[in-house]
């Protein structure tokens, strides 16, 4: 069934050091988000993409948070260098522009600690 | 942007009883309203949404209201069940893009 896909589901890291999530969107759906949640922030708009291009990356951290989309199947959300305030479940979304519905299909998660 | 704020927090209710999720928002531009429910250790799925052209609308044991004038809405299920028991986020926004709620942790008590 039809489904997004997130690796990894759980990361351990230490500060410092480079993550990178991945996120497969569902086939056919043309855009895609990232959010974070903390139980502080709830769920933070990070990066929102439509026809794989950025059209909206305010809510991150542009000094350590890129997120891109090499191509349609596969969206990445990189942080460089991380700190231990990013220890938070990230999750990737994708919908269909212009349906009925505006639904978004989200991932399990990507659950981030950074010691 | 988008403000949008969500109460209660957390919400008990015993089995069988109504409970009610209100949220309100800021941007008059907003004209879709998307309900989200939460389970443990899963993403967000959404259960019901609303257009701004409508006022109210129900699905089955869930309906929510929409008060365009005075920028909130309401999460209503009747006839609570355990399974119920999650983490429920409202949202306001235009198309795809949208902006949650903090969330209501619901406990159905058996």
């Amino acid at each position: 069934d039809a489904r997004v896909t997130q690796t990894p589901r759980h990361k351990v890291t230490e500060m410092g050091q480079e993550v990178t999530m991945r996120c497969q969107p569902i086939l056919g759906h043309n855009t895609v988000f990232w959010y974070r949640q903390t139980m502080m922030q709830g769920l933070e708009l990070l990066a929102y993409f439509r026809n794989r291009a950025p059209l909206d990356d305010s809510g991150m951290p542009k000094d350590r948070f890129s997120a891109e989309m090499p191509d349609a199947t596969l969206a990445t959300l990189k942080i460089q260098p991380s700190e231990p305030r990013d220890s938070a479940v990230y999750f990737c979304a994708s919908g269909a522009s212009g349906a009925n519905t505006g639904e978004l299909f989200f991932g399990e998660g990507s659950r981030l600690t950074v010691l | 942007g988008e403000n949008v704020e969500q109460h209660p927090s957390t919400l008990s209710v015993q089995e069988g009883d109504s409970a009610v999720i209100k949220c309100t928002y800021s941007d008059s531009a907003s004209n879709y309203f998307p309900w989200y429910k939460q389970e443990l250790g899963k993403g967000p799925q959404l259960i019901i949404d609303i257009r701004s052209n409508v006022g109210e609308k129900k699905d089955q044991r869930i309906a929510v209201t929409l008060n365009k004038t005075a920028k909130h809405f309401s999460l209503h299920i009747t006839e609570t069940q355990p399974e119920d028991s999650a983490v429920y986020f409202c949202a306001a926004g235009t198309g795809n893009q949208f902006y949650f709620g903090t969330g209501t942790s619901l406990t159905v008590i058996p």
